[in-house]
Formats: structure tokens, sequence, C-alpha cells
């Protein structure tokens, strides 16, 4: 079965650092997700990705962070210059339609110094 | 803004009984869908079970299945014949029809399956 992808598993950075953090949709998915879950929180959302743009994002996703869809297949989310907040665990989804299932990859632990 | 509201931060039930997690929404829009997502130790997000707000009747996955009452804003889990790999967090999550797709999760329920 299809599976979305997240690389790395865990990133460990300094603040103030540039992190990027790299997803594979499942192959026919067309919308893009992240969202973040810091320790003991709820998952929230960042944004929404479909055909090259932004369709939605959160208070969360301010000019610190970005996404892109490089190569036609990885999807990432850059944060300029990380800060002790940005520590999390960061989820890609992606689903095929606007009201499809989102499937979610196995997330990105990020730790900031 | 949609909340989504789940009020059990813990429960506990015993392997191949049945257990159901609760959870509440806050919405004015009419079109929406309501998921569970289990959530176990690695912290991948699962999709357990998916309702939509216009079908009246309950959605169902083997084991799993939920009670929707629309006028009440209520959308609970049952898990019948509980497994020991049941055991993990539970979310409940609410997304409307046309706001960019963004999932609302609620804050979490911690199910443990005790042997």
């Amino acid at each position: 079965e299809p599976e979305v992808t997240q690389t790395p598993s865990h990133q460990v950075t300094q603040m103030g650092q540039e992190v990027i953090l790299r997803c594979v949709p499942i192959s026919n998915h067309l919308y893009f997700y992240w969202y973040r879950q810091i320790l003991g929180q709820k998952v929230e959302f960042l944004v929404s990705f479909y055909n090259n743009e932004i369709s939605e994002k959160s208070e969360i996703f301010d000019d610190q962070f970005s996404v892109e869809r490089p190569d036609g297949s990885n999807f990432t989310l850059k944060i300029r210059s990380t800060k002790l907040e940005d520590s999390a665990m960061y989820f890609c989804a992606t689903s095929i339609y606007l009201t499809d299932t989102q499937y979610f990859g196995p997330g990105t632990r990020l730790t900031v110094l | 803004a949609q909340t989504v509201t789940q009020s059990q931060p813990e429960m506990s039930v015993q392997e191949a009984e049945t257990v159901t997690l609760s959870c509440t929404y806050d919405t004015s829009e009419n079109n929406y869908y309501l998921f569970w997502y289990k959530q176990p130790p690695s912290r991948q997000m699962i999709l357990v079970i998916r309702q939509e707000a216009y079908k009246q009747q309950n959605a169902t996955e083997n084991r799993f299945s939920v009670n929707f009452q629309k006028a009440a804003k209520s959308f609970s889990l049952k898990i019948s014949d509980s497994q020991l790999g049941d055991t993990a967090m539970y979310f409940c999550a609410f997304m409307h029809y046309n706001a960019g797709n963004m999932l609302t999760f609620g804050g979490g329920t911690r199910l443990m399956v005790k042997p």
C-alpha cells in the first residue's frame, strides 16, 4: 500500500539555523499539507498546498516558514531561522481530492537547541 | 472558527471489551467531514474512520464504529473487542468542505488496553 514518507526522522539543529523537512507524497495525490504537534499538545494545521500554490495557511505559518515542491515529487517545509518553540513533530499529509481523506507520513521530530 | 473537544484525556479498557471515546465539535457549517485518527507510540497518525456529515448512516470499519449525532454535534468512536494493539492516542478531527482542507484536531484521548 502506498505511503507518505518523510525525511529525516529526527533533526537536531541550533537556534537560528535553517532546516528543510522533506516529504514524498503518495504518487497520485494532488493536495499536500503540513501539520505540527508540540509534545503533549494537539496537532495543529500549518499549510495546505495545491497546484504549486499555498491554498490555506494558519497563523503559525509566518514569514519564517515556506513550502515548495521543487522537483515534482518532494514537498518541502523550510524554516528559515529556527526558534526554540519550533521544536515539535512535523507531519506531512497528502490527499487525492479536495475533500478526500488525508494520509499522514511518519513525521519528523525537530529539536531546536 | 471550528473547535473540537475530547473530554476524556485518558481511558482504559480490558482486552476484548468495548470502549467508547467521546468527541464534540462546534461549527456553523452544514457540509463537513469528521475523522478519528490513531497515534500509537511510534507517533504516526493513522486513519481509523471517516464520516461525511451529509450521511445519516454511521460509519463502520471492522471493530470500529461511530455514533454521529449531527444535531448534538457529537461524534463518538466505539471500539469493540479491544486488542492490545489498540493502545494509542486517539484524535477526533473536523474538516470543513470549503476551508482549504485543513483538519482541526481535538486534544486527544489516551487509550490503554489492559491484558
